[in-house]
């Protein structure tokens, strides 16, 4: 099946910073999602993007739809311990009317305090 | 509460041994979907459901069945002929966001299956 290219595969960074990811497709989405995946759980929810372009932010989490349509990218800023876990994208396609996704192969945040 | 649960958490089994993994859901959604996720991969689909008694493949079916015969259960069974069944499995299902204008993907807390 498909996947998106999710960057980087992981990340240690130093409490306070700033943190940048992205995910591109070779496909058009009409939807672009962000997800947060702590260590043995289920991934939450963060961001919903439907239109290209869209800019929304959740608290200190920033992401954007790209304007092509292919890709997306979340910042978060001054970062903090509880940032840490897996983040991934997951994109809908126009052709889905089955409201499945597909999902980028996640980026792996630690944060030093 | 409403939500979405998975049982049990952590499940061993024998190596030959078909297992089948549980999802409820009380949050009233049509939509059901379970993936497989294994280390420093994405989420894998196995089978989706979109309203009861019917269900279809995902990207990676082999080895795995499913049913539907109520609106709030989604049972995975992973079959002694799935060749790597060790992974972590996530149930999902679809419904609202905040606002009501569009309906997306909430998880349950996962099932850690692991073949002896």
């Amino acid at each position: 099946g498909q996947q998106l290219n999710q960057s980087p595969q992981s990340m240690f960074i130093q409490e306070g910073e700033d943190v940048s990811m992205n995910c591109t497709s070779s496909s058009i989405f009409n939807t672009w999602l962000w997800y947060k995946q702590e260590p043995g759980e289920g991934p939450v929810l963060l961001i919903a993007l439907y239109k290209a372009g869209e800019l929304t932010s959740n608290g200190r989490l920033t992401a954007q739809f790209g304007i092509t349509r292919k890709d997306s990218f979340l910042n978060i800023s001054a970062s903090i311990p509880s940032d840490v876990g897996i983040y991934f994208c997951a994109g809908r396609a126009f052709s889905s009317n089955t409201g499945k996704l597909i999902f980028g192969q996640g980026t792996t945040l630690q944060v030093k305090p | 509460d409403g939500g979405i649960t998975q049982s049990p958490k952590y499940l061993f089994r024998k190596e030959g041994q078909n297992v089948t993994l549980s999802c409820e859901q009380n949050l009233n959604h049509d939509a059901m979907y379970w993936y497989r996720q294994d280390p420093g991969q994405g989420l894998r689909l196995i089978y989706y459901s979109q309203i009861v008694n019917d269900f279809q493949k995902g990207d990676i079916a082999e080895g795995y069945s499913v049913s539907r015969e109520k609106k709030e259960s989604f049972p995975l069974t992973v079959t002694s002929a799935q060749k790597n069944p060790t992974a972590f499995y996530l149930c999902a299902s679809r419904g609202e966001l905040a606002g009501g204008s569009y309906n997306e993907q909430f998880f349950g807390p996962g099932t850690r299956l692991t073949v002896l």
